[in-house]
């Protein structure tokens, strides 16, 4: 079985500021990792994955994330936060031999000017 | 990057009647569909997956002859609420992957259910 765990259902942050949402995983084997962000009532928008290589992936937005096997983490971290980053994001993992992904439950991210 | 579209995005409906919600893949051949349901300030709920040609498979607890779905193409999928009710209302949202694991999911833009 895999699962996701986004510890904090809120982050807050000031503008201008760095920031990181959290993530962690457990699945059976090598994961592949993703990052999806969602504004109000719209769908989730691809931001990052890992698949393999290298630990510091970046995406769009400028947004990266830090892949961590032996803490099984795959952090979301921007330099400096915008107040449009402001959102809902979910973290997602997939085993290599899996048909579908689990997401977590989502972090509300909010920027404050 | 890749666009899925769906169709309609607000629907309001009287309790009994069915709701289709169409769901394309734009720029790429969608060999698998999934189909959420998102409640609100709520996670993903997985309602089904389905491979084009191949009949979907459902989540555990999610009634498949209420919530029909068809993958008819490698572009489209369909999600039919039969005989809606109000408890059926909520945001739903199909996403589609073009081939394996590694590969990204993209994501609709959602499609509002209220059932009257």
């Amino acid at each position: 079985a895999q699962s996701v765990a986004q510890p904090e259902d809120q982050v807050n942050v000031a503008e201008g500021n760095p920031l990181t949402v959290k993530c962690t995983y457990s699945v059976s084997g090598n994961p592949y990792l993703f990052w999806y962000v969602q504004y109000p009532n719209r769908g989730l928008q691809f931001l990052l994955k890992y698949i393999t290589g290298d630990n510091l992936v970046k995406g769009s937005y400028g947004f990266e994330a830090e892949f961590n096997k032996s803490q099984t983490s795959f952090h979301l971290k921007k330099p400096s936060a915008l107040v449009s980053d402001s959102a809902l994001y979910f973290c997602a993992v997939r085993g290599v031999n899996a048909g579908k992904s689990t997401f977590g439950d989502g972090t509300t991210l909010t920027v404050k000017p | 990057g890749a666009v899925v579209s769906q169709h309609p995005s607000w629907v309001i409906c009287k309790s009994g009647t069915s709701v289709k919600i169409e769901c394309r893949s734009l720029d790429f051949q969608a060999t698998t569909m999934f189909w959420y349901r998102q409640f609100p300030k709520q996670s993903l709920m997985l309602m089904a997956t389905s491979n084009e040609g191949s009949k979907a498979t459902y989540e555990q607890g999610v009634e498949k002859d209420k919530f029909l779905i068809n993958h008819a193409s490698l572009t489209l999928s369909t999600l039919t609420v039969t005989s809606a009710h109000p408890e059926d209302s909520s945001f739903y949202i199909c996403s589609a992957r073009d081939g394996g694991p590694a590969e990204t999911q993209y994501f609709g833009p959602g499609t509002r259910l209220l059932v009257l």
